[in-house]
């Protein structure tokens, strides 16, 4: 059985940082992309960045380049997404999605609250 | 970065009648869009990929078709679990992108 388990989010002040962890089982990771994608409270979805299977290829989305970092450990069936320079705007619940162009598997989320 | 508009952003049906959701990309995705729904507190579901492709266990009911820009989810006799936020995804590009939601609401 597929899972993906979001970990690491929490209230964290506007500039600090926080790193977000997604552990992942029941398939062969280093075989597939993997991606982060966000929903704020009562909002849509949108993505947020993701990374090839062997990690040479990443993408952000605009509203958070340059901030954040994805990142993976194949070894360890992990994925990563190191926030800094937190913005309120970056309330959000954050998914780790497999993917294979579409997300057929997602986790529960982590839920990631910037606030003063 | 592609734009993709989902409408209508709430349509109201009745059981067991069809709903028809539609999604319109920016610029041409070929047959890269994906179609999910989600209910509250729960991660969104795929359902149809590649434009028409039915996901592992989405029912017959649920069809997808479209390709370029103008896409369609139609759900041909929607039953009580239907009702849902329905979300399409473009994977032609890097930022992949969603459209803002339909509610289908009773």
């Amino acid at each position: 059985e597929v899972q993906l388990v979001e970990s690491g989010g929490g209230l964290e002040q506007p500039g600090r940082s926080l790193r977000l962890s997604c552990a992942a089982s029941g398939f062969t990771f280093d075989a597939y992309a993997m991606h982060w994608v966000r929903q704020a409270p009562g909002k849509g979805l949108e993505w947020v960045s993701g990374i090839s299977w062997n990690g040479d290829a990443v993408g952000y989305a605009a509203s958070v380049k340059g901030r954040f970092t994805i990142s993976r450990d194949n070894a360890k069936n992990s994925l990563y997404l190191q926030m800094n320079s937190l913005r309120a705007e970056d309330t959000a619940l954050y998914y780790c999605a497999r993917s294979s162009g579409w997300y057929e598997y997602w986790g529960q989320g982590t839920l990631v609250t910037v606030s003063s | 970065e592609i734009v993709m508009t989902q409408s209508p952003a709430t349509l109201s049906v009745s059981p067991g009648e069809r709903a028809t959701l539609s999604c319109r990309a920016s610029q041409s995705i070929t047959s890269n869009l994906a179609w999910y729904y989600q209910k509250p507190g729960q991660p969104p579901r795929l359902l149809i990929y590649g434009a028409s492709t039915r996901a592992t266990n989405t029912p017959a009911r649920f069809s997808g078709s479209g390709s370029g820009t103008e896409f369609t989810l139609t759900i041909s006799s929607l039953q009580s679990e239907d009702f849902a936020v329905y979300y399409c995804q473009q994977h032609n590009n890097w930022p992949y992108t969603f459209g803002q939601g339909t509610k289908l609401e009773i």
